[in-house]
């Protein structure tokens, strides 16, 4: 069975520009998971989504959305980068809302200058 | 979700056992203990949890002590490929209501000797 894969794996952006990361999820897995890992605030949770629609969010911005497709794949979008978007991007993917075991990608090595 | 401390770093050889402890005095009576790794620039990986009773599958064994205020995780012969940062989350079941994605806290950074 085909793991998370994210892409692209890695983006140059400058500042004021605005992202859009891809997330396709272990077949059968209907639940996206997002995070950012820096390296001052660790990895944290950005937001979930299950049959389509945003079940939780963290603590960021409006700046930071997403949105999953009828067949479980996900996308982010940053609107007006900052330096301190500069993160990896982290997707994860579980059989259920919620569920503690998730399966993660590579993730996306964001870098906005 | 309760509090986890961890050590910030432990070393271990090759071939040994490593054992990675972690602390959640303040864990309620209906949250698990979960163990995530991840090696250097991938995505974390789930390990293995548990509740109360020691857990053993094909990567590690999980021991939780009575009072279920600590844990310890094992890897029972350690490879260089173990390196990584290892995190303990302590979390309700799926079907409690935890849904606001996964605290990782800072972890232990394990590095495994030649």
């Amino acid at each position: 069975k085909a793991g998370v894969t994210q892409t692209p794996r890695y983006l140059i952006k400058t500042r004021g520009q605005q992202v859009t990361l891809s997330c396709s999820p272990i077949s059968g897995h209907r639940s996206v998971s997002w995070y950012q890992q820096t390296p001052g605030q660790g990895l944290q949770f950005l937001f979930e989504y299950f049959s389509e629609t945003q079940r939780n969010k963290g603590n960021f911005p409006g700046r930071f959305s997403g949105r999953q497709f009828s067949n479980s794949r996900s996308e982010m979008n940053v609107s007006t980068l900052e330096l301190g978007d500069s993160a990896l991007y982290l997707c994860a993917s579980s059989s259920a809302v919620g569920h503690n075991e998730q399966f993660f990608g590579p993730g996306t090595r964001l870098t906005v200058l | 979700d309760a509090k986890t401390t961890q050590p910030p770093s432990m070393d271990c050889a090759e071939g040994r056992a490593a054992n990675l402890p972690c602390n959640h005095s303040t864990i309620s009576g209906n949250e698990y203990v979960y163990w995530y790794r991840q090696i250097h620039s991938q995505g974390p990986q789930y390990i293995i949890h548990g509740l109360k009773n020691n857990e053993t599958n094909e990567m590690a064994s999980l021991i939780i002590t009575e009072d279920r205020k600590s844990s310890t995780l094992i890897l029972p012969h350690a490879t260089l490929r173990d390196t990584a940062v290892y995190y303990c989350i302590v979390r309700v079941a799926l079907s409690e209501g935890g849904a606001d994605g996964l605290t990782f806290g800072k972890g232990t950074h394990l590095i495994i000797q030649p």
